[in-house]
C-alpha cells in the first residue's frame, strides 16, 4: 500500500524567510504532484513532476523530485503572506490514474 | 464554462433526506473522481470512473451512490446520511494514457448533515 507522508504538518514562518516542506512516499513512483488549498476553497495544481531529478519553479516556490530516495521537496524562498495556505503532495499509484495524497502542510506566513 | 463545476456549493440536509451532488467537467477528460475531505482525515478517494465505468469503490458506505451517465458528468446521490458524513466533497477529473495524470478539482460541495 502506498503511503505518503508530509512534514511538517504545520509551519509558521515570518515573511522573508526560506523553508522546505518534505514529502516522502513508500513505494516506487515517478509521478508526483503538488497542490495548494486556500481555506474553504478547492485544490489548485501547482507542480507536476514526472521524472527523477525533475525541478520546477514558479515564483517563490520550487519543487523537486528524487525518485530513488522517494522524496519530493517544496522550497519556499523569501516567503510572503499570500503564500499562506495548505500544501498537499500526491503520488501516482502507478498506471491507475489514482493519486494518494499526503495529509497536507498548513503554512502560515506572518508579517 | 471551463474546468470542473460542482453544484450545489453548500448543502444542509437531515439524516432522512435524499439529495444529490452534481459535477460537470469541460476539459475533455475521461476519468472522474469523488473525494471526501473532512477536518480530521486526509483527502479520501471515494469513487473513480474511467470512460463511464466505475473502476474503484474505496469501501464507501452504500448511503453514497455514484452515477456517471457520460464522461463529462458525475453525480453523488446521498440518502440516510449520518452527521459524520459532513465534509467537503470534491470532484476531480483527469485524462488517461499519455496524459500527465494531473487531477483538476472542482470548487467542492460543503455538506452538513444535521
Amino acid at each position: 500500500e502506498l503511503k505518503v507522508e508530509q512534514n511538517p504538518l504545520f509551519l509558521s514562518m515570518q515573511e522573508g524567510k526560506n523553508y522546505t516542506i518534505y514529502c516522502n512516499y513508500s513505494t516506487t513512483s515517478d509521478r508526483l504532484y503538488w497542490y495548494r488549498q486556500d481555506p474553504g476553497k478547492s485544490l489548485e495544481s501547482l507542480f507536476v513532476l514526472l521524472s527523477n531529478g525533475a525541478v520546477k519553479q514558479e515564483g517563490r516556490l520550487m519543487a523537486s523530485l528524487d525518485t530513488k530516495a522517494r522524496l519530493s521537496t517544496l522550497h519556499i524562498t523569501a516567503a510572503v503572506h499570500d503564500l499562506s495556505a495548505t500544501y498537499f503532495c500526491a503520488v501516482d499509484r502507478g498506471g491507475s490514474e489514482k493519486l494518494v495524497f499526503g495529509k497536507g502542510t498548513k503554512l502560515t506566513v506572518n508579517p | 464554462e471551463t474546468g470542473v463545476t460542482q453544484t450545489p456549493r453548500h448543502l444542509v440536509m437531515g439524516m432522512t433526506n435524499k439529495k444529490s451532488l452534481k459535477c460537470e467537467q469541460h476539459l475533455g477528460h475521461n476519468a472522474m473522481y469523488w473525494y471526501k475531505q473532512s477536518a480530521k482525515k486526509p483527502l479520501e478517494l471515494m469513487f473513480v470512473y474511467n470512460f463511464k465505468e466505475q473502476t474503484e469503490n474505496n469501501s464507501v458506505p452504500s448511503r453514497f451512490s455514484p452515477e456517471c451517465p457520460n464522461s463529462s458528468h458525475l453525480f453523488l446521490h446521498l440518502h440516510t446520511l449520518q452527521p459524520e458524513d459532513s465534509a467537503l466533497y470534491l470532484c476531480a477529473s483527469s485524462g488517461i494514457g499519455r496524459d500527465t495524470g494531473e487531477l483538476f478539482f472542482g470548487e467542492g460541495s460543503r455538506l452538513t448533515v444535521l
